[in-house]
């Protein structure tokens, strides 16, 4: 069974703490995707990474850097955490070609304080 | 700019009835089209992927057709149980972006008992 694990359920952090998002999957899959989903405004893209130390900036990257040292693992970084990012993380992962089915950890809730 | 969009917003319904969940997108250009169930402060479990050369795909009680040339895919649910109680979401992969996913906003459905 495909998996996509994200580290934490639920966060809580202070203002100005640097946070780190951590997901990891299992299906050797090259592209891996970092979404942010608040009501009214539904999921948007803040990273992907289509290969081990490569990533392209999605809808709303300010804010955010991320990592991907192995292919397995992708890493969303709040450089320093402000409460307009107060929002559910979702990671995401698919097979490299272009028509694939996209999977999807648990989610991350996160509260900035 | 693809823009995907789903009426209705919330939808109930009693038991043991069919219904069918509406999506629309923009641009036709894509490469495939996925179906997404969503419980609450949950992630997203895939339902279906509907290619863009496919006109349908099933699961059990579950159907999605796609009409590419008009812009429209539906989410067929037959004899509904309250456990089907949850947030739909589709999401367009475009042509020409690396597994990027567009979303719609989500219907919101609850069966009742």
């Amino acid at each position: 069974d495909v998996k996509v694990t994200q580290s934490s359920r639920y966060l809580v952090k202070r203002t100005g703490e640097k946070v780190f998002l951590e997901c990891v999957q299992d299906m050797d899959h090259e592209n891996m995707f970092w979404y942010r989903q608040d009501p009214g405004l539904g999921l948007r893209l803040i990273y992907f990474s289509y290969d081990v130390k490569m990533k392209e900036k999605g809808d709303i990257p300010e804010g955010y850097s991320v990592s991907r040292e192995k292919k397995e693992r992708f890493s969303l970084i709040l450089e320093s955490a402000s409460t307009n990012q107060t929002s559910m993380y979702l990671c995401a992962s698919s097979e490299g070609t272009k028509n694939t089915e996209a999977f999807f950890g648990q989610g991350t809730r996160l509260t900035v304080v | 700019k693809q823009e995907v969009t789903q009426i209705p917003a919330a939808l109930s319904v009693p038991e043991g009835e069919n219904l069918v969940l509406n999506c629309s997108f923009t641009d036709s250009a894509i490469y495939n089209l996925q179906w997404f169930r969503q419980d609450p402060g949950k992630g997203l479990t895939s339902l279906l992927l509907i290619q863009s050369s496919q006109r349908e795909q099933t699961s059990g009680r579950l159907n999605a057709s796609l009409d590419k040339s008009s812009g429209r895919s539906t989410l067929y649910i037959a004899a509904s149980q309250p456990g089907d109680s949850a947030t739909y979401l589709c999401a367009v992969a475009p042509r020409g972006n690396t597994g990027k996913l567009i979303f719609g906003q989500g219907t919101t459905l609850q069966v009742k008992p």
